[in-house]
């Protein structure tokens, strides 16, 4: 049982290049997220997947593009990074139910250069 | 105003102590409270939720909620410098919505 997995760990991209972060849960949990975070900043939502075949916005979804590609699996696309993308980011799931945690993935570090 | 506010930090204090960690959220609809853990280069990991008024106690652990005020807190007794991490306070509104909204956190130092 993996939890959530995310790759890559690391990732040095210049400015204008594209990228996407793989994430992959084998809880069977319905929703999934993309956070990012930022010295000073806390978690802050990208954008979200509460079942799959759906996604939404989150609080900072400007500059992303995300897919839930099944129930499993949902990445985020960065089309052409910028220096302020530069930040932790953080895929995360949990059920759909009241007072239900969510479970994170260890972590991509990008730098966008 | 940001929808959690967490009292900003640092927190230092000394090994044996009690720590509290306080948070304060805009959002009267939230019914869901959580407190993460978080060592430095690490993910978030879960230490405990609470959804009711009162005290929730776990170990060394307490969380207090208080709906009317609108805080939550987190007590942790006996602190041990391993407890050393920044700890992170989410609410979700619950019903239909289950993605969490976190504070920015405060830094807690548990000093030998």
């Amino acid at each position: 049982n993996a939890g959530v997995t995310q790759t890559p760990k690391f990732q040095v991209l210049k400015t204008g290049q594209s990228m996407t972060l793989q994430c992959a849960q084998d809880m069977n949990h319905n929703s999934m997220y993309w956070y990012r975070q930022d010295p000073g900043m806390g978690l802050r939502l990208i954008y979200y997947s509460a079942s799959e075949g759906t996604t939404d916005k989150g609080e900072v979804p400007n500059g992303y593009n995300v897919s839930r590609l099944n129930k499993r699996e949902f990445s985020l696309r960065l089309e052409s990074a910028a220096p302020s993308q530069t930040s932790v980011y953080f895929c995360a799931s949990n059920v759909n139910r009241n007072n239900s945690p969510l479970h994170f993935g260890n972590g991509t570090r990008l730098t966008v250069t | 105003q940001k929808e959690v506010e967490q009292n900003s930090g640092p927190l230092s204090v000394p090994e044996g102590a009690i720590a509290s960690l306080n948070c304060t959220y805009s959002d009267r609809g939230s019914q869901s409270f959580f407190w993460y853990r978080q060592y430095s280069g690490k993910s978030p990991e879960l230490i405990m939720f609470i959804y009711s008024n009162g005290d929730k106690e776990d170990g060394r652990f307490t969380a207090q909620l208080n709906k009317a005020s609108q805080y939550v807190s987190l007590l942790i007794r006996d602190s041990q410098p391993s407890d050393s991490a920044t700890y992170l306070c989410a609410m979700s509104r619950g019903g239909s919505n289950y993605k969490l909204t976190f504070g920015k956190g405060t830094l807690l130092t548990v000093n030998p």
